[in-house]
């Protein structure tokens, strides 16, 4: 059974601070990286998706790959309260997504 | 453009009753996914539709869980007895293509029902 591993948390994080999120997966085949964000009692949402070598940005976020060390991170800049919830890493894996358990982000005002 | 709708949000049941839990995926989506999440843990896969077919059902408990998803649109999943491990909240999603883009696209998942088996 693929595997995609997570530091559970919590980590807490001051305000205005970077939050850095990391996720490792052991199908060296997987093609396609995603993260989600889970506030308690709710459903998970997409933040943003990575397939290619390197960072990608979207606002706050940067989304960072490198698949030789089967690793994929998450940063969140500039901190914000909203922004603490569990972080969901999924990876592809046999035509389905794997996910790890999650990190705790808790974002200290 | 409407998102993924399940019901019912919430359930509690005792052990050994039944229960079914009823998902309407994205208008268009080919694909419906079936998770289970155990607070504390990520997603569980228990199944997966490609149109009305079963494409991944190899983390289902067959002996208690049934799913369906008739006309390839909405779906149901039952679970009959339940038993206390049972409780979790029950995810519904769907993405456009699924098995034919490898897995490797978004899913977007509907609000989930809490089920508590008493």
């Amino acid at each position: 059974q693929k595997e995609v591993e997570q530091n559970s948390g919590p980590l807490s994080v001051p305000e205005g601070a970077i939050a850095s999120l990391n996720c490792t997966y052991s199908d060296r085949g997987s093609q396609s990286f995603f993260w989600y964000r889970q506030y308690s009692g709710k459903s998970p949402e997409l933040i943003m998706f990575i397939y290619s070598n390197g960072d990608k940005e979207d606002g706050r976020f940067t989304a960072q790959l490198n698949k030789a060390s089967q690793y994929v991170s998450l940063l969140i800049r500039d901190s914000q309260p909203s922004d603490s919830a569990t972080y969901l890493c999924a990876v592809d894996s046999n035509y389905q997504l794997i996910w790890g358990a999650g990190t705790k982000l808790i974002i200290k005002p | 453009e409407a998102g993924v709708a399940q019901s019912p949000r919430y359930k509690i049941i005792e052990k050994r009753q039944s229960v079914a839990f009823w998902c309407n995926p994205i208008s268009g989506h080919a694909t419906l996914y079936w998770y289970q999440q155990i607070l504390g843990q990520g997603p569980k896969l228990l199944i997966q539709f490609q149109n009305n077919g079963v494409v991944d059902d190899s983390q289902l408990p067959k002996d208690r869980f049934s799913a369906e998803r008739l006309k390839g649109v909405d779906s149901t999943l039952k679970i009959q007895p339940a038993k206390l491990e049972d409780s979790a909240v029950y995810l519904c999603a769907s993405s456009l293509e699924g098995y034919s883009s490898g897995g490797r696209e978004t899913q977007y998942f509907g609000p989930g029902t809490r089920l508590l088996v008493l």
